[in-house]
């Protein structure tokens, strides 16, 4: 499978603070990327689809002037949360999709902790 | 609304098969997916099945589909110390290939 990347893989950074999740698609074109939060032991949950060089579509409850998505080439979007707060400590999980594909291929995922 | 549920835990012998259960309640959905997650790391693709599909095989997983049921299944055969992770059950809903998650089942194999 195609393979998805994520950096960094660990954060640590202090409340009020703003930090940013790169993904990146390193060999196909991601026309559409994902971004999950997953809390200890539950499931995913779908934050936001974006599309290439458009506006990202956020999921109900999900506030997008916290978490703010680019998706700026088919390669590569970014996922910043804005003003970390204890909160929005999570798995944070980026995943990718081509344009005919049904597959979805998923990074490995940035442990964010916020003190 | 899209919903996916799956039993939480299950516990097999090492050598013994395996079956994961999943129900889901979109009838609009076109694919159906398998993921396994291992501590502390990403998704892993296991396995996928078309809605017109009643069976997939892949060595040892085997994916049965009941339609009318909405009933999903994962069959691992010959369960290994290594099959030990979060099994997912998705589906595919919408038209950005947005996946709708279960909650997970904890496979745990012993001995």
């Amino acid at each position: 499978g195609a393979v998805v990347s994520q950096h960094p893989s660990r954060v640590i950074c202090k409340s009020g603070t703003s930090v940013k999740i790169e993904c990146r698609s390193l060999d196909f074109q991601a026309t559409t990327m994902f971004w999950y939060r997953q809390f200890p032991k539950q499931s995913l949950m779908l934050m936001a689809t974006s599309n290439e060089g458009s506006k990202a579509t956020y999921e109900q409850g999900v506030e997008k002037d916290k978490f703010l998505i680019n998706h700026a080439s088919l390669t590569l979007s970014t996922l910043t949360v804005t003003s970390a707060h204890p909160e929005d400590s999570s798995f944070y999980i980026c995943s990718a999709a081509g344009d005919s594909t049904y597959e979805q291929y998923f990074g490995p995922g940035t442990r964010l902790t916020v003190t | 609304g899209e919903d996916v549920e799956q039993s939480l835990f299950l516990s097999v012998r090492e050598g013994d098969s395996s079956v994961i259960n999943c129900t889901y309640t979109d009838s609009s959905s076109t694919y159906l997916y398998w993921y396994k997650q291992e501590p502390g790391a990403g998704l892993q693709l296991l396995t996928y099945i078309f809605s017109n599909m009643d069976m997939k095989q892949d060595q040892r997983l085997t994916v049965l589909l009941n339609k009318k049921d909405k009933h999903l299944s994962l069959r691992i055969a010959d369960t290994q110390t290594g099959d030990s992770a979060i099994y997912f059950c998705a589906e595919k809903s919408g038209g950005y290939n947005k996946l709708i998650f279960g909650a997970g089942t904890r496979l745990a194999v012993h001995p």
